[in-house]
C-alpha cells in the first residue's frame, strides 16, 4: 500500500506567477485535505475535497483553488503568488471524510521570490 | 470558533526524563483531539487521537495523552524521553467528525539532551 505522495518536493517561483502542486492520495482514500505551514507555524487548513467536490474551506483567498480527480488525486493551484505564500504545503488523505484518520504526505516546499 | 494553544514553543529534557507537552483547546462542540509529530523535512505522523472514548489515550512510541474536559486540556506525556523523540509536536482539534479538517496549535519543539 503506497502512502500519500506529493510533487514536486521543492520549487521556487516568482511573485505574480501561478503554481500547481500535486498530491496522490493513499490507495482507497477518497478524501484529500490541503494545509499551508508557514515557517515556525502550525499547519493551516486550506480546503478539503471529498469525491471530487470541495467539502469545506479555511480562511484563504479565492486565488487558492483546488481540484480532485476521479482517481482521488488532487491539485492545489495558487494564482498571483505573493511572498507570504512561501511555505510548506501539506496534503493529507483519508479513507472517508468522517471518522477516519488523515495521513499526511511529505509536503511541497514553495519559495516565492 | 475553534482554537488550540500549545504552551511552550520549546521544551528541553534530558534523556530518560519525563516528557510533558501542554495543549489546551477551545471548541463549541465535543472535541476530537490529535497529537502529531513532525521530523525535519517530513510530513506529519499521527501519535494518538481522542474521539470521545477513553479519556486516557495511548499512542505510538510510548506516548500517551489525557483528555480533561474540565480543564479543556489534552497534554501529551512520555515517562522516559529518548533521543529519537527530538522533533516538533503539534496538537490538533478536529472539525467535528471530519478528521481531515484540523485546527493546529503552533507546535512545540522537543529537544532531548544526552
Amino acid at each position: 500500500e503506497t502512502g500519500v505522495t506529493q510533487s514536486p518536493t521543492h520549487l521556487i517561483k516568482t511573485r505574480g506567477q501561478q503554481v500547481t502542486l500535486r498530491c496522490s492520495s493513499q490507495s482507497g482514500h477518497n478524501t484529500v485535505s490541503w494545509y499551508q505551514q508557514a515557517l515556525g507555524q502550525g499547519p493551516q487548513f486550506i480546503f478539503q475535497y471529498y469525491r471530487e467536490e470541495e467539502n469545506g474551506r479555511g480562511n484563504f483567498p479565492p486565488r487558492f483553488s483546488g481540484l480532485q480527480f476521479p482517481n482521488y488525486s488532487s491539485e492545489l493551484n495558487v494564482n498571483a503568488l505573493e511572498l507570504d505564500d512561501s511555505a510548506l504545503y501539506l496534503c493529507a488523505s483519508s479513507p472517508e471524510h468522517l471518522n477516519t484518520e488523515a495521513f499526511f504526505g511529505q509536503g511541497t516546499r514553495l519559495t516565492v521570490v | 470558533a475553534q482554537s488550540v494553544t500549545q504552551l511552550g514553543s520549546h521544551v528541553s529534557v534530558s534523556e530518560g526524563a519525563l516528557v510533558l507537552l501542554r495543549c489546551n483547546y477551545s471548541s463549541s462542540v465535543p472535541p476530537y483531539l490529535f497529537w502529531y509529530v513532525q521530523y525535519p523535512n517530513q510530513g506529519l505522523q499521527l501519535l494518538l487521537k481522542y474521539t470521545s472514548a477513553a479519556t486516557l489515550v495511548k499512542g505510538i512510541n510510548g506516548f500517551e495523552a489525557e483528555f480533561k474536559k474540565s480543564e479543556t486540556s489534552f497534554h501529551l506525556t512520555k515517562p522516559s524521553a529518548h533521543m529519537s523523540d527530538a522533533a516538533e509536536y503539534f496538537c490538533a482539534l478536529g472539525g467535528g467528525t471530519s478528521y481531515g479538517k484540523l485546527t493546529f496549535g503552533q507546535g512545540t519543539i522537543l529537544t532531548v539532551h544526552p
